[in-house]
């Protein structure tokens, strides 16, 4: 199962918006909801902030937000603050009945 | 508030064996599908194995199948990796992690470091 697909690295200003987008095949992202985002910050271990696509679990800032069209998913940050500044991983339910996550996405917020 | 915490990390030669742990807490374990998910150091996130609520079903990534087993007890409310035959590329911070609707509430991790 190869990894899904997420750009290297995103950038953005204090206040601007952003979207990370997640690649994968028909095997995972567009033959499931099971769509899940996390936020890692250096050294500590990784948070929920999306799960089912679009949901977000209680306490994440309604600045979050995840949708999905076809083989991509895409996690939307708006309002950038810099404690957004983080690794984020997309991951993805398969038809192996495995879970395969995305190679990370830096953000920096400039 | 869901608690996972993980023991049993530390250095190991390869070819060694390792058995890591993960007690839970503030959920209920005997409902929950339970996942192990890797971070080599500097790297991504990497799915390991899972295990369904009663034991049953289990699952593994093709890069441990036959070498590592998953397994819990839920009189004890314990989740546990089995690492046998272990290689250099499973050194990695080990992380036990819980899945409901497809997201996973994470432990803090377990660092397993496999050197001669």
């Amino acid at each position: 199962q190869s990894a899904l697909t997420q750009p290297a690295s995103v950038s953005g200003s204090p206040g601007q918006s952003i979207t990370i987008s997640c690649t994968g095949t028909s095997s995972d992202i567009s033959a499931y909801n099971y769509v899940s985002w996390y936020q890692q910050h250096p050294g500590k271990a990784p948070k929920l902030m999306i799960y089912e696509v679009s949901n977000r679990p209680s306490g994440v800032s309604n600045r979050f937000s995840g949708s999905k069209s076809g083989n991509t998913a895409s996690l939307a940050i708006s309002g950038l603050q810099a404690e957004d500044e983080a690794d984020y991983y997309c991951s993805s339910f398969t038809s192996s009945s495995t879970v395969v996550f995305g190679g990370g996405t830096k953000l920096t917020v400039l | 508030e869901v608690q996972l915490v993980e023991s049993g990390g530390g250095l190991v030669q390869p070819g060694g064996s390792l058995r890591l742990s993960c007690a839970a807490s503030g959920l209920i374990f005997s409902s929950s599908w339970m996942y192990w998910v890797r971070q080599a150091p500097g790297k991504g996130l990497v799915w390991v194995s899972r295990i369904s609520p009663d034991g049953s079903t289990t699952t593994y990534a093709d890069s441990v199948k036959g070498r590592f087993t998953i397994s819990r007890d839920n009189t004890k409310n314990t989740l546990y990796l089995q690492m046998n035959s272990l290689r250099a590329e499973d050194s990695a911070v080990y992380y036990c992690t819980r899945s409901q609707r497809g997201g996973l509430d994470w432990g803090q991790g377990t660092m397993v470091t496999v050197s001669s």
